[in-house]
């Protein structure tokens, strides 16, 4: 199987910050990588898919980047609302994986 | 709009087996392939099954090969998870996800879960 190694796997900022969230798989994906959003209580919601296309009604203050083994989430600027736990997924392969997620809270 | 509900959840004993089911709207359910992911207490996603768009392709979770079967009802647009042999590792919330195709794709919708708890 595909690992995938989040970091960090929590992260504190404040609003308005810029944060970067990276992925590395354990062999190249080419750049079948996709990132997903949580909030407590809540589903996974996709965010970015094939690295870095924004899923419809996600906020442009949201990108991706990276191919083969490395990859980046950047949030541009943090709003209140993006307080929340991270995960990338590999799609290479039909044995997907998921990072181990990021949790991302207020300074 | 596109709706999956998850049901099935309980609590059951080790050994035992469970029925989990998901059932779909709001979209041309035989064009999408549904995944089982699912999130034990305090750790992240584990992808557990998937099965294709027609049915006739199916993949496990070394984690649950053979002890868990997947499958479909097109005509009532329903994914079944059928669980045996379950252990307290399988404690969960279990969502259904659909992706457009099993390869290379991505899961674009996904139900709210429901919570399969094993203990004795």
């Amino acid at each position: 199987d595909i690992q995938m190694t989040q970091s960090p796997s929590s992260l504190s900022a404040s609003i308005g910050d810029r944060v970067t969230i990276t992925c590395r798989a354990s062999q190249s994906i080419s750049r079948y990588l996709n990132w997903y959003q949580q909030k407590p209580g809540n589903s996974p919601k996709l965010l970015i898919y094939a690295t870095y296309t924004l899923q419809s009604g996600v906020p442009s203050r949201f990108s991706g980047s990276g191919s083969g083994t490395d990859f980046t989430l950047t949030i541009s600027s943090l709003q209140p609302e993006d307080f929340a736990t991270y995960f990338c997924q590999q799609s290479y392969n039909t044995s997907i994986t998921f990072g181990q997620g990021t949790r991302l809270e207020i300074k | 709009q596109v709706q999956l509900v998850e049901s099935g959840g309980g609590v059951v004993q080790p050994g035992r087996s469970l029925r989990l089911s998901c059932a779909a709207s709001g979209f041309t359910f035989r064009s999408y392939a549904i995944y089982w992911v699912r999130r034990a207490p305090g750790k992240g996603l584990e992808w557990v099954a998937v099965i294709s768009y027609d049915g006739n392709n199916k993949y496990y979770a070394d984690s649950v090969k053979g002890r868990f079967t997947i499958s479909r009802d097109d005509p009532k647009s329903t994914v079944s998870l059928q669980m045996s042999s379950l252990t307290t590792e399988d404690t969960a919330l279990y969502y259904c996800a659909r992706a457009s195709t099993m390869v290379r794709g991505r899961l674009d919708y996904w139900g709210q879960g429901t919570l399969v708890t094993v203990s004795s």
